[in-house]
């Protein structure tokens, strides 16, 4: 059972654009995390937010997280050809924070 | 530092064969985790371990096996290949099974074809 989703499916900009992506999820977290997965390799964490804070910054990221509206975005600033990615939310599953529940990802496409 | 190794990179089984996925860690991790990641159905986690000796199910299980008997390594069995079981197969270890406060490192995957 999915517990993120991510939005949108696929995001095509040019280089030194911002790239703004977005994940719902259905109950209460613990904490959220994004990840990177670069094409035919493993995931890369990037950042966690824990459900008491509202935003945390890292480098060229922002991710902002609204409890209220069980909603998180990922901003990457002045972005690169090398940001090429997807990009997935996980949250603790219902019942236990042993259990990441990944959503489906956003393909991020940034043209040179 | 090599991280979570996965072997092997690639594998093709016939319909009814078992195999072992391996899985080793090098950062003393007493969490570890198996997901199979489908086209359009994002990462599903299949089994976990929070330390050695100690396996649980996640979402997906049917079909596959763990142990748990070193804190380094944590292979994933099928038991008896299905074409269902056609996936890239993903093995995650962090430092504590709080996960609220400790993220996933990643293997580079095992692409899994059944035929």
């Amino acid at each position: 059972s999915q517990q993120g989703e991510e939005d949108p499916q696929a995001l095509s900009i040019q280089e030194g654009e911002n790239a703004t992506m977005n994940c719902s999820y259905k109950t209460s977290i613990n904490n959220l995390q994004w990840y990177r997965q670069n094409s035919g390799r493993g995931l890369v964490h990037l950042i966690l937010i824990r459900s008491n804070e509202r935003e945390k910054h890292s480098g060229r990221l922002r991710v902002t997280l609204d409890t209220s509206k069980k909603s998180s975005s990922l901003l990457i600033t002045a972005s690169r050809a090398a940001d090429t990615a997807s990009y997935f939310c996980a949250t603790d599953a219902p019942g236990g924070s042993e259990k990441l529940v990944f959503g489906k990802g956003t393909k991020l496409t940034v043209n040179p | 530092n090599a991280g979570v190794t996965q072997t092997p990179k690639f594998q093709v089984l016939k319909t009814g064969q078992s195999m072992t996925l391996q899985c080793a860690q090098d950062m003393n991790h007493e969490y570890m985790s198996w997901y199979r990641q489908d086209p359009g159905m994002g990462l599903r986690l299949i089994h976990y371990s929070v330390g050695a000796g100690i396996t649980d199910q996640g979402e997906v299980p049917n079909g596959y096996n763990v142990s748990r008997s070193t804190t380094e390594d944590f292979p994933l069995r099928l038991l008896s290949a299905a074409p269902s079981q056609t996936s890239v197969y993903f093995c995650a270890s962090s430092r504590t099974g709080f996960l609220y406060n400790s993220p996933l490192h990643f293997g580079n995957g095992t692409r899994l074809t059944v035929t």
